[in-house]
């Protein structure tokens, strides 16, 4: 079966340390976005790709999150400085287009401490 | 007021009954719909997709869209204590350019007892 790759799957990290979480879409998947997920906010959207290319990244705290796509089979979310209120679940999942369904990877649980 | 909305539950059914799940969503413009399945810790499995009024069948799964009433629903019949997870209602929300981006409720925690 076609999976979304995430890497690593748990991150434990120090206040002020960098964060990059990585995600491998499915083959052929032009669409991906990044979620974060708390039991008190639940699944929020982060960032949206589509071809690659940005077009929304308004729930994203600007002046320490980043988000990139450098190929088609790359995506990238970066934490610089990480805050202990960064630590979550944060998804990536990508689909093949407007419309369709949208396939999740497994997650990279981040602690910081 | 959220763009997707579902009772957080618990929503609690003996085993071989009717679950019923229900979420309202904001924006008239959505065209996709979709329903995941999450289980605790781990990623959202998507379950169905309906994109028209009507239901949609599949195995003991049922959608139900009304798009006149911004209303979509779940139904899981013959429940199993394995249909016990969270039920993500997920919507495909216009954005600006042309382009949706995929909205979720917070999700309706379902517990199935024997």
């Amino acid at each position: 079966d076609a999976r979304v790759t995430q890497t690593p799957r748990h991150k434990v990290t120090e206040m002020g340390q960098e964060v990059t979480m990585r995600c491998q879409p499915i083959l052929g998947h032009n669409t991906v976005f990044w979620y974060r997920q708390t039991m008190m906010q639940g699944l929020e959207l982060l960032a949206y790709f589509r071809n690659r290319a940005p077009l929304d990244d308004s729930g994203m705290p600007k002046d320490r999150f980043s988000a990139e796509m450098p190929d088609a089979t790359l995506a990238t979310l970066k934490i610089q400085p990480s805050e202990p209120r960064d630590s979550a679940v944060y998804f990536c999942a990508s689909g093949p287009g407007q419309g369709d369904g949208y396939t999740f990877g497994s997650g990279t649980r981040l602690t910081v401490v | 007021q959220k763009e997707v909305e579902q009772n957080s539950g618990p929503l609690s059914v003996p085993e071989g009954a009717i679950a019923s799940l229900n979420c309202t969503y904001s924006d008239r413009g959505s065209q996709s719909f979709f329903w995941y399945r999450q289980y605790s810790g781990k990623s959202p499995e998507l379950i169905m997709s309906i994109y028209s009024n009507g239901d949609k069948e599949d195995g003991r799964f049922t959608a139900q869209l009304n798009k006149a009433s911004q209303y979509v629903s779940l139904l899981i019949r013959d429940s199993q204590p394995s249909d016990s997870a969270t039920y993500l209602c997920a919507v495909d929300s216009p954005f600006s350019g042309g382009y949706n981006k995929l909205i979720f409720g917070a999700g309706t925690r379902l517990a199935v007892h024997p």
